[in-house]
C-alpha cells in the first residue's frame, strides 16, 4: 500500500523566515514519483515539482528547494525568505510507475504573516 | 494555452437530485483523472480515464457515481441521487499519460464545489 504523511497540520511564520514542510512516504515500489502541489486560498491546485525515485539530487527553483532522501523516505520542501503570497495549503503526493493515480498527504497549511 | 477547464465552478443540488460535473483537459492531453476533496482533507483519487475507456476506477464509490470521457467532448463525472455526504470539491486533472520513463505530471483544474442541501 502507498501512503503519504504530512505530520505538520499548520505552520505559522513571519515574513522573511525560512520554513520547511515535511513529507514522508511509504511504498514497496522501486520506481515511483513524488510531487508537491500548492493550493492557495482561491482553491485551485498548482503543480510545483515532480521527482522520480532514481534522482536524489536536490532541486532549487528560486526561493523553493526540495530535499529528497530515499534513506529516510522523505521529500521535504523548503521556502526561503517566505512571503505573504506563500500562504496556502501544500500537498505532497506519490505515484508509482504503471499506476497513474496520485496518493496525497493531508496537506500542511502555511500561514505567512507580514 | 488554456489549462484544464471545469464547469460549473459551484453547483448546488438538493438531496436526491443529479449532479453533472464537466472537465475539459489541457490541449494535447488525453488522460483525465477525477479526485474528491472533502472539507479539511486531502485529495482522494476516484477514477482515471482515457478517451472512451475507464482505466482505473478503484476510488469510485460503487453506487450512484459514474464517469465517462467520450470521443468528442469533455469528461463527465455524474452523481445520481446526491446525499449531503457528497458535498465536496471535485477536481479534474489531465496529463499526457505515460512516457517510456514514467508518468507525466498531472495538471489540475480549478475544481467544482458541490453543495448538497
Amino acid at each position: 500500500a502507498q501512503k503519504v504523511t504530512q505530520a505538520q497540520t499548520e505552520i505559522s511564520v513571519v515574513e522573511k523566515e525560512d520554513v520547511t514542510l515535511d513529507c514522508v512516504y511509504e511504498t514497496r515500489d522501486t520506481t515511483y514519483y513524488l510531487f508537491w502541489y500548492k493550493q492557495p486560498p482561491s482553491g485551485e491546485l498548482v503543480f510545483l515539482i515532480r521527482r522520480n525515485s532514481f534522482d536524489e539530487q536536490n532541486e532549487i527553483s528560486g526561493r523553493y528547494s526540495w530535499n529528497f532522501q530515499k534513506s529516510t523516505s522523505s521529500f521535504n520542501f523548503t521556502i526561503t525568505a517566505s512571503q505573504v503570497v506563500d500562504s496556502a495549503v501544500y500537498f505532497c503526493a506519490l505515484s508509482s510507475t504503471g499506476f497513474q493515480k496520485l496518493v496525497f498527504g493531508t496537506g500542511t497549511r502555511l500561514l505567512v504573516s507580514p | 494555452n488554456a489549462g484544464v477547464m471545469q464547469n460549473p465552478r459551484h453547483l448546488v443540488r438538493r438531496r436526491g437530485q443529479e449532479a453533472r460535473l464537466r472537465c475539459s483537459p489541457m490541449k494535447g492531453h488525453s488522460h483525465v483523472y477525477w479526485y474528491r476533496q472533502l472539507p479539511e482533507e486531502g485529495l482522494k483519487f476516484m477514477v482515471y480515464l482515457q478517451k472512451e475507456n475507464i482505466i482505473d476506477e478503484s476510488g469510485m464509490p460503487k453506487e450512484r457515481f459514474s464517469a465517462e470521457f467520450p470521443k468528442e467532448g469533455p469528461s463527465i463525472l455524474r452523481i445520481q441521487q446526491v446525499v449531503r455526504g457528497d458535498s465536496a470539491a471535485y477536481f479534474c486533472a489531465s496529463s499526457k499519460g505515460v512516457s517510456r520513463v514514467g508518468a507525466y505530471e498531472q495538471y489540475f483544474g480549478p475544481g467544482t464545489r458541490l453543495t448538497v442541501t
